[in-house]
Parts: C-alpha cells; sequence; structure tokens
C-alpha cells in the first residue's frame, strides 16, 4: 500500500525552529518529487515545497522562500521540511504528500494525515 | 501574483448534478496546467479525486469527473450524495516546480 506519513510537528516559540519528516512506503520513493502543503486553522491548502526525485531541484512559496529548506534521504525513504524562523502565521497542519506520476512535479495524489505546527509563545 | 479562483459555495440537491470551477484571476486554464481536484471534510486530510484535468484517482466514483469548461478546469459531481457535502478544492501547476490553490469550495447538499 502506497503509504506517507508525517511526524515532528509541536509547539514552538516564535523564532524557532522545527523539522518535520515525512516516511513514504509502497513506492519507488527515489523516482517522485514530493510536496509539503499546509492549512492553517479554518483556512484553506497552501502548497508549501516540493523537491525533485533526486533532491537537487528544491521550490518554496514566497510565504516561506528563505525560512524553509526542504530535502530528502532516498536511502531512508524520507523526505523533510526545516522550518526556521517561525512566525505565527506558520502555524497549520502541514501534510506531505506524493504525486501520482512518477518525475513529474504536478498534482498530489496520496497524502498523509499530517502533522499539526504551533507557533506561540 | 496568480489567483486561483473557485466559488466559495454552492449548493446541491440530492441527487442532483453540481459543476465546480476553476480559473484564474488573469488567462484561462488548460490542460497545461495539469488540473486537480481534492475533497475535504472537516477534521480530515484532502483526499484526491482527480489529477491531470480529468484522471479519476484511485477508488473514486464516476459521478465525480473533471474537464475543462471554456477558460476553467471544472469538477461535475453528478448524482449528488449526503457525503459529498465537504470543501473542494483545485490547483494547478504554475511551471518551474510551483503550485497554487484556489482557495476552495464550500458544497452544501441540501
Amino acid at each position: 500500500e502506497v503509504q506517507v506519513l508525517e511526524s515532528g510537528g509541536g509547539l514552538v516559540q516564535p523564532g524557532g525552529s522545527l523539522r518535520l519528516s515525512c516516511a513514504a512506503s509502497g513506492f519507488t520513493f527515489s523516482s517522485y518529487a514530493m510536496t509539503w502543503v499546509r492549512q492553517a486553522p479554518g483556512k484553506g491548502l497552501e502548497w508549501v515545497s516540493l523537491i525533485s526525485a533526486s533532491g537537487v531541484s528544491t521550490y518554496f512559496a514566497d510565504s516561506v522562500k528563505g525560512r524553509f529548506t526542504i530535502s530528502r534521504d532516498n536511502s531512508k525513504n524520507t523526505v523533510y521540511l526545516q522550518m526556521n524562523s517561525l512566525r505565527a502565521e506558520d502555524t497549520a497542519i502541514y501534510y506531505c504528500a506524493k504525486p501520482p506520476y512518477a518525475h513529474y512535479y504536478y498534482g498530489m495524489e496520496v497524502w498523509g494525515q499530517g502533522t499539526t505546527v504551533t507557533v506561540s509563545s | 501574483q496568480t489567483v486561483v479562483t473557485q466559488e466559495p459555495s454552492f449548493s446541491v440537491s440530492p441527487g442532483g448534478t453540481v459543476t465546480l470551477t476553476c480559473g484564474l484571476s488573469s488567462g484561462s486554464v488548460s490542460t497545461s496546467l495539469y488540473p486537480s481536484w481534492y475533497q475535504q471534510t472537516p477534521g480530515q486530510a484532502p483526499r484526491t479525486l482527480i489529477y491531470s484535468t480529468n484522471t479519476r484517482s484511485s477508488g473514486v466514483p464516476d459521478r465525480f469527473s473533471g474537464s475543462i469548461l471554456g477558460k476553467k478546469a471544472a469538477l461535475t459531481i453528478t448524482g449528488a450524495q449526503a457525503d459529498d457535502e465537504s470543501d473542494y478544492y483545485c490547483v494547478l501547476y504554475m511551471g518551474s516546480g510551483f503550485s497554487v490553490f484556489g482557495g476552495g469550495t464550500k458544497l452544501t447538499v441540501l
């Protein structure tokens, strides 16, 4: 079964850092780009970041550029989202998602259950 | 700044047909933006319905279909059921690795 499972969320103070992980299984992880999407309380979905299958190329929404980094370890079937200089507006559920086609960047087919990040003093 | 537009809300009668749309604040949506559609109920992760304009995700009933209608992507639900009452989001691939979600449509079945 194709699955992705996020972890690493929690409560962090403004200006702090947190690293989210997304463990994948059931597919050839190293062939797929991976995406992070977030949802603030009561708000819609927001695309956050994408990393290519090889990890060489990374992309970020303007709202997180310069503060977040994305990486992956294909030997561990895991993608990471390092979040620095966190702000109250980063409070959200963070979802990891797998696209439908290998080596393509568009769409999300399989979603995790999400991990909650709360930025508050 | 690219804005993806969706109807904030829509209602449909049980058994009826509804078409939700996904547009651009400037320009047209085409298949080259690979529109995808997601359903989300409160407290749940999104569920993929449609990707690449009209490909149904595994397990999605054929009551759900995707298309391009005029200058917009469209999600059509036929034979609406009570458990179709959800939020529906579209996402467009803008190229160079970037995607943008619409603001979502809250569908009421009544």
